[in-house]
C-alpha cells in the first residue's frame, strides 16, 4: 500500500507563483497517471489537471495557460507549476493517482493529505 | 456539459443504512463514477468505482458496509450498519472521452 504526499503550499500574493510537489512513497508512479485535485474553503472537489503516463497533460479551462504538471519518475514525483496566481486559486491541492496502471480515463484511487494554498494581498 | 447531480444533503441514524445517489446526465447514462469519502482535515478516500452494470471495485481496506450498484443513469452508494466516523462528505466522481475528470457537488451524510 503506498502514500502520497503532498508540499510547497503557501500564502502568495495574486499575480504570484508557486510550485506544489507530490512524491510517492511504497510505489512506482511510473506508469500511472496523476493529478492534482482542488477543494476551495466550502466548496467541492474540482479536477485541475492529469499527467499521462507518457507525459500528456489535461487542464481544467479554469487553469489552462496558467497552470502547469510535470513528472519525474525518476524522483518518483510530480509537480504542479502555478503562475498569475488569482485569489479564487485558494484551495487545498490534493494530488491523486489514476486507478489502472497506463490508463488515462479512470477513477482516482490514491490521494494525498493535500497542502494549501492561500492567494491574498 | 457533463454534469453530475447529487444530494447536498442525507442522514440516518447509527446502525442505519443509507443509499447515495448519483445522477449521470444525459447523453452519459453508461459511464462508471467512482466514490470517494471526504472528512475534514483529511485527504479523500476512494471506496469504490461501480460501472454501469452494477459490478463495483473497492479500494484498499473498505469494509464490506460499503457496497455500490447501479440502475440508468443513477450510481448509488449504500453504508449499512452506520457508524458516527462515517459522518463524512461523498463524492462521486467520472472521467468524460474529451479527457476532463468531473465532480458531483457532494452529499453531507449526517449520522444521528
Amino acid at each position: 500500500e503506498g502514500q502520497l504526499l503532498e508540499s510547497g503550499g503557501a500564502v502568495v500574493h495574486p499575480g504570484g507563483s508557486l510550485r506544489l510537489s507530490c512524491t510517492a512513497s511504497g510505489f512506482t508512479l511510473s506508469g500511472y497517471a496523476l493529478s492534482w485535485v482542488r477543494q476551495a474553503p466550502g466548496k467541492g472537489l474540482e479536477w485541475v489537471t492529469t499527467i499521462s503516463p507518457s507525459g500528456r497533460s489535461y487542464h481544467a479551462e479554469s487553469v489552462k495557460g496558467r497552470f502547469a504538471i510535470s513528472r519525474d519518475n525518476s524522483k518518483n514525483s510530480m509537480s504542479m507549476e502555478m503562475n498569475s496566481l488569482r485569489v479564487e486559486d485558494t484551495a487545498v491541492y490534493y494530488c491523486a493517482r489514476v486507478l489502472e496502471k497506463w490508463l488515462v480515463q479512470d477513477a482516482f484511487d490514491m490521494w494525498g493529505q493535500g497542502t494549501a494554498v492561500t492567494v491574498a494581498s | 456539459q457533463f454534469v453530475l447531480t447529487q444530494s447536498p444533503s442525507a442522514s440516518a441514524s447509527v446502525g442505519a443504512s443509507v443509499k447515495l445517489t448519483c445522477t449521470l446526465s444525459s447523453g452519459h447514462t453508461n459511464f462508471a463514477v467512482a466514490w470517494h469519502q471526504k472528512q475534514p482535515e483529511r485527504g479523500p478516500r476512494f471506496l469504490m468505482k461501480v460501472n454501469s452494470d452494477g459490478s463495483h471495485k473497492k479500494g484498499d481496506g473498505i469494509p464490506d458496509r460499503f457496497s455500490g450498484s447501479s440502475s440508468g443513469a443513477e450510481r448509488y452508494l449504500t453504508i449499512s450498519g452506520l457508524q458516527s466516523d462515517d459522518e463524512a462528505e461523498y463524492y462521486c466522481q467520472t472521467w468524460s472521452v474529451d479527457l476532463s475528470w468531473v465532480f458531483g457537488g457532494g452529499t453531507k451524510l449526517t449520522v444521528l
